[in-house]
């Protein structure tokens, strides 16, 4: 099991241009979450997703951002229109059900450094 | 609102020494509480959960409900101990599962 897969590692982008990260969940997972780390900062919730469902997005900026779990493929975080303010790390975590109770705990990605210029 | 600190940002200790990473938290459900840790170059992976109130690598915390506390301690540091500790908070209706982190803390073990 190659575990939580995220692609590319590292993503320069300038300015204007779109930014797509991937993120293969481990074998068996349906719950797929993305997390946000800017510099100097905690790793901050984005959304929470199951396969074709947004569960939870409550922390996705309103606009440029979006995301998706499709039926077959990785999950993609798509950041339209990039600004210098979006360079950080973004983890993708995935898990066989929902962590809250712990009883699965996450499985973290590599993550993907974006840097746009 | 639910919140995560880790008032240390670094915490630089020798070898044998006791270490205590530091994690208050704010919510007012009731908190299920991990330990994540970074090592360098590796992913962040789970250190341990309060509700299976075990011992990993020799780290222990203890959730205290009155003093908000989610301390991650260990008796004698290790060399390989060094790494980014993040203490997190687990929330959501129905479990979704969405984690509140605070900043992490860097624990440096020097010989």
């Amino acid at each position: 099991n190659a575990g939580v897969m995220q692609n590319p590692r590292h993503l320069v982008r300038r300015r204007g241009q779109e930014a797509r990260l991937r993120c293969s969940p481990m074998k068996g997972h349906s719950h797929v979450y993305w997390y946000r780390q800017l510099p100097e900062e905690g790793l901050k919730f984005m959304v929470y997703l199951q396969k074709e469902n947004i569960i939870d997005e409550s922390g996705m900026p309103k606009e440029r951002f979006s995301a998706e779990f499709p039926k077959e493929g990785p999950s993609i975080l798509r950041i339209q229109q990039v600004v210098r303010g979006d360079s950080a790390a973004y983890f993708c975590a995935s898990s066989p059900g929902p962590s809250g109770t712990g009883l699965y705990g996450y499985t973290f990605g590599s993550g993907t450094r974006l840097t746009v210029v | 609102a639910q919140r995560v600190t880790q008032p240390e940002k670094l915490l630089s200790v020798f070898k044998g020494a006791p270490v205590e990473l530091k994690c208050n938290y704010s919510y007012s459900g009731s908190p299920e509480l991990f330990w994540y840790v970074q090592y360098s170059r590796q992913r962040l992976q789970l250190l341990l959960r309060h509700i299976s109130r075990e011992s990993i690598k020799g780290f222990t915390a203890d959730l205290n409900k009155g003093e908000t506390s989610f301390h991650l301690k260990k008796p004698f540091a290790q060399e390989e101990d060094s790494a980014m500790y993040y203490c997190a908070l687990s929330i959501g209706s129905g479990n979704t599962g969405k984690l509140i982190f605070g900043q992490g803390t860097t624990l440096q073990v020097k010989p």
